[in-house]
């Protein structure tokens, strides 16, 4: 098993640009996630789905979206990039069970720049 | 809201040294999921220990310990005879039930072992 894999692991944009961080997971994990890390504010979470079609805004959501097509994918769209948003994304999944939240497995990050 | 405090921001200790990080949360849920992960140097986050807040038993795992008070709303972790290889950014977070699994982390606290 790969577990969870995001795409690029680097990336630069100029402010205003757009562009899609890839999240997969073939764990079969109902749950997926993003969040952004910033230093001295831990993790936070950007959106979320408990499954394919239904996705839901986390604590910063702001100037970005989320689609959940498949069990498999969770990209994360950025639609004009500000450099507020230069940060180190991840990606997580685990498996929902009666309600109950287990462990996350997360990617290795995709560290972002906005210039 | 559900919040979590890690107040030590950076701790260094001396090789066989033990450290314990602290972790202090809020939440108004009788029901919810406490968590630790390690983030070492190259970045990924590893999943330590999952709590929930029925279980106020503590849990040890070779050199690792973690002590649950739900009086004091404490959920700290040791690590005995620390290891260079212990050097890492720890997290505390924090899931409720109903919500999905939407994880509150602590903003971290990053320990240095030194030989």
């Amino acid at each position: 098993n790969a577990g969870v894999t995001q795409t690029p692991k680097f990336q630069v944009l100029k402010t205003g640009q757009s562009m899609t961080l890839q999240c997969a997971q073939d764990m079969n994990h109902e749950y997926m996630s993003w969040y952004r890390q910033d230093p001295g504010m831990g993790l936070r979470l950007i959106h979320y789905s408990v499954g394919a079609g239904i996705t839901d805004q986390g604590e910063v959501p702001n100037g970005y979206n989320v689609s959940r097509s498949t069990t498999e994918d969770f990209p994360l769209r950025l639609l004009s990039a500000a450099p507020s948003q230069t940060s180190v994304y991840f990606c997580a999944s685990s498996r929902l069970a009666g309600g109950r939240p287990y462990e996350q497995y997360f990617g290795p990050g995709t560290r972002l720049t906005v210039t | 809201a559900q919040k979590v405090t890690q107040a030590q921001t950076e701790i260094s200790v001396v090789e066989k040294e033990d450290v314990t990080l602290d972790c202090v949360y809020e939440t108004r849920d009788t029901t919810y999921y406490l968590f630790w992960y390690k983030q070492p140097p190259s970045g990924e986050l590893v999943f330590l220990i999952r709590r929930n807040s029925f279980d106020e038993q503590n849990e040890i795992s070779g050199r690792y310990s973690w002590n649950f008070q739900k009086s004091t709303s404490s959920f700290n972790f040791t690590i005995t005879a620390s290891q260079v290889v212990d050097s890492a950014v720890y997290f505390c977070a924090l899931s409720e039930t109903g919500g999905g699994n939407k994880l509150t982390f602590g903003t971290g606290t990053q320990l240095k072992v030194e030989l």
